[in-house]
């Protein structure tokens, strides 16, 4: 059973803090990561996606990837309120014909 | 561009009755799209995946002839929800996958279907 874990979170930090995101994934072969963001009641949005070790920016967006540790992990920095939302971690499979979600963590931003 | 389109976007039906929502990749090919299904506050349950000229592969536990899907075009893939029951009431999300941008996946903004 392939899985992509989270810590479901909530999450809060201030505003202006940076938010770290973690996520770990089971399929040693898996090539393509991403993140995406979901605001209740409306459809996972995306924010990055990541194919190769060592980090990717974005603006405030930041991925990280470490195939060997089977770890992806999304840092934001100066966190808005915006940004409150649910942030989902999704992994493909091996074929590269489906994703793979975790669970998603809940980001708080206050003000 | 990669914008995904879902029809309607909310729906209240009579329990027994069939709900057709329609998916569209509206500025590029979607060889392939794909069906979720979210209860509150869980995350995203992939129900199938659609290949455009060919039958759909379900996941385990769905009922392939409860959710009937089409994707007859390039741009178009459709989820009839047959005598649905209120435990169908869900947010059911699709997503189109453009090979042009590598793998990655362009979702809709979801239909909610509530089954009284």
């Amino acid at each position: 059973q392939k899985e992509v874990e989270q810590n479901s979170g909530p999450l809060s930090v201030p505003e202006g803090a940076i938010a770290s995101l973690n996520c770990t994934y089971s399929d040693r072969g898996s090539q393509s990561f991403f993140w995406y963001r979901q605001y209740s009641g409306k459809s996972p949005e995306l924010i990055m996606s990541i194919y190769s070790n060592g980090d990717k920016e974005d603006g405030r967006f930041t991925a990280q990837l470490n195939k060997a540790s089977q770890y992806v992990s999304l840092l934001i920095r100066d966190s808005q309120p915006s940004d409150s939302a649910t942030y989902l971690c999704a992994v493909n499979n091996q074929a590269g014909t489906a994703l793979i979600f975790g669970k998603g963590t809940t980001l708080s931003v206050s003000s | 561009g990669a914008v995904v389109s879902q029809h309607p976007s909310w729906v209240i039906c009579k329990s027994g009755t069939s709900v057709k929502i329609e998916c569209r990749s509206l500025d590029f090919q979607a060889t392939t799209m794909f069906w979720y299904r979210q209860f509150p506050k869980q995350s995203l349950m992939l129900m199938a995946t659609s290949n455009e000229g060919s039958k759909a592969t379900y996941e385990q536990g769905v009922e392939k002839d409860k959710f009937l899907i089409n994707h007859a075009s390039l741009t178009l893939s459709t989820l009839t929800v047959t005598s649905a029951h209120p435990e169908d009431s869900s947010f059911y999300i699709c997503s189109a996958l453009t090979s042009a941008i590598t793998d990655t996946q362009y979702f809709g903004p979801g239909t909610r279907l509530t089954v009284l």
